[in-house]
C-alpha cells in the first residue's frame, strides 16, 4: 500500500465510449502525475499537476483529458480512444514537482476494443 | 534529469547477491541517485536514494564512488520475488517542474 489509490484496476472500453480513471492520495502531496506504460515500453509521462494546476502536458492527444479538482484527487477522462491506447495507466504523487521520491498507485489496466 | 545507462537484463539465482550498475557521467552537483523497483502490472516502488558513498536500508544498499559517475544497487540474498525491473534515476530532489523520467530499466530475473 503506497497511499495512492487508483480505480478501476481494470477497464475494457469500446472506441466510442467515454470513461474516467480516478486517482486519490492522502499523503499531503502537492504534485500528481499520470503515466502511460505500454507493453515492453518505458513509462511515459503524460501530465503533471502542481497544486491543482497543470504544469506539463507531454504532447498527449486530446482524447485524454486530465482533471485535478483538488490536491488529493486526479482524474483522466477518456473518449474516442484507439486500440493502441491500451496500456497500464499509472498515477503518482510526490511532495512537490520534480522530487525524485514519488509514490505510485497500482495502475489501471485499460483495454480498448 | 541526467541520462543514465544500465544493463537491459540480468539473471541470478536465489540466495545470491545481485549488483546492478548504473552509469551517469553527466551527473550534476545537486543530483541525487534514486532507484525504483517495478513488478509486472504494478507501479514502480521507491527503493533507495543516495548522494555519495554508501546508503543502506532494509531492502538494499547503494554504493556511489567518489566521482559519482556511476552507482551500484546491491540486493543481498535475492529470492524469486525480487524478479522485477529496476530503474536508476538521477536528478535534483527538488528539481524543476518535470515529472520523473524513467528509462528502460534493468530486468532482473531470479531463478531457483
Amino acid at each position: 500500500e503506497t497511499g495512492v489509490t487508483q480505480t478501476p484496476r481494470h477497464l475494457v472500453m469500446g472506441m466510442t465510449n467515454k470513461k474516467s480513471l480516478k486517482c486519490e492520495q492522502h499523503l499531503g502531496h502537492n504534485a500528481m502525475y499520470w503515466y502511460k506504460q505500454s507493453a515492453k515500453k518505458p513509462l511515459e509521462l503524460m501530465f503533471v499537476y502542481s497544486l491543482e494546476e497543470r504544469v506539463e502536458n507531454n504532447s498527449v492527444p486530446s482524447r485524454f483529458s486530465p482533471e485535478c479538482p483538488n490536491s488529493s484527487h486526479l482524474f483522466l477522462h477518456l473518449h474516442t480512444l484507439q486500440p493502441e491506447d491500451s496500456a497500464l495507466y499509472l498515477c503518482a504523487s510526490s511532495q512537490a514537482t520534480g522530487w525524485t521520491e514519488a509514490f505510485f498507485g497500482q495502475g489501471t489496466r485499460l483495454t480498448v476494443v | 534529469l541526467a541520462k543514465t545507462t544500465q544493463p537491459i537484463s540480468m539473471d541470478s539465482y536465489e540466495g545470491q547477491e545481485v549488483n546492478i550498475t548504473c552509469s551517469h557521467n553527466n551527473i550534476a552537483t545537486n543530483d541525487y541517485i534514486t532507484w525504483y523497483q517495478q513488478f509486472p502490472s504494478q507501479g514502480p516502488r521507491f527503493i533507495i536514494q543516495g548522494y555519495k558513498t554508501k546508503v543502506t536500508n532494509e531492502v538494499a544498499s547503494l554504493f556511489i564512488p567518489a566521482d559519482r559517475k556511476s552507482s551500484t544497487l546491491s540486493l543481498p540474498r535475492v529470492s524469486l520475488s525480487d524478479t522485477a525491473v529496476y530503474y536508476c534515476l538521477v536528478g535534483d530532489t527538488r528539481g524543476g517542474a518535470d515529472g520523473l523520467t524513467f528509462g528502460k530499466g534493468t530486468h532482473l530475473i531470479i531463478q531457483p
